[in-house]
């Protein structure tokens, strides 16, 4: 059973350039989320889908943050015109929530191993 | 002030030691309790979650919630340097998505 996959693990970039990060859930997950962490700070809650369906989404994510999850397999978090306070971990995260029977599983979170950004 | 606080640390102990890492929150509604280690430069990694009050053991860990206080603890027994790392506590409302993290407690066990 593969864990959570995110793309690319590091990013480099120049203030003002767009950059996309990929993540790919485990497989039996039907809900992915996107958190954001910085340096001494805990994950931050940015977005979260059930399926196709963007359920969530934090005041965090400014309009220049953008999330997709097209066929409800893997996501897309995009960010435009990137500047220096984007810099940060950007983590994905996946869960099974069962309709009829919600519990542990649909409560707990497991994480991919993040994507770096560092805007210059 | 934010939803869930966690005790900074750093924090450094010995080899085989009992350790104890906390959390205080204010918001009633968490009925689930998590528990994540974080090893530098990685992806949080699920150590144990509870729901609701009362304690659950796993191996040398134990994580105990007293909704009462609002208070969150994980004990881990017979410390080993491998148990370095940071770790962060998180709570969510039962099937709210979000989940609300604290900003970690850095745990160094000395061999």
């Amino acid at each position: 059973d593969t864990g959570v996959s995110q793309d690319p693990r590091h990013k480099i970039t120049k203030r003002g350039q767009n950059v996309t990060f990929r993540c790919d859930p485990i497989s039996e997950h039907n809900r992915l989320y996107w958190y954001r962490q910085t340096l001494g700070q805990g994950p931050e809650f940015l977005t979260y889908f059930q399926n196709e369906a963007q359920l969530e989404k934090s005041r965090l994510l400014s309009d220049r943050f953008s999330a997709e999850r097209p066929k409800g397999s893997f996501s897309t978090l995009e960010i435009q015109r990137t500047e220096q306070g984007d810099s940060a971990m950007y983590l994905c995260a996946s869960s099974f929530f069962a309709f009829s029977a919600p519990g542990a599983s649909g409560n707990t979170i497991y994480f991919g191993e993040g994507s770096w950004l560092t805007v210059v | 002030q934010k939803e869930v606080e966690q005790d900074p640390g750093p924090l450094s102990v010995p080899e085989g030691a009992i350790v104890s890492l906390n959390c205080t929150y204010s918001n009633s509604a968490f009925q689930y309790f998590m528990w994540y280690r974080q090893y530098s430069r990685k992806g949080p990694e699920l150590l144990m979650y509870t729901y609701s009050s009362g304690n659950k053991e796993d191996g040398r860990f134990t994580a105990q919630v007293d909704k009462s206080s609002k208070y969150i603890s994980l004990f881990i027994r017979d410390s080993q340097p491998s148990d370095s790392a940071t770790y962060l506590c998180a709570m969510t409302i039962t099937n709210a998505g979000k989940s609300t993290f604290g900003d970690g407690t850095t745990l160094t066990v000395k061999p």
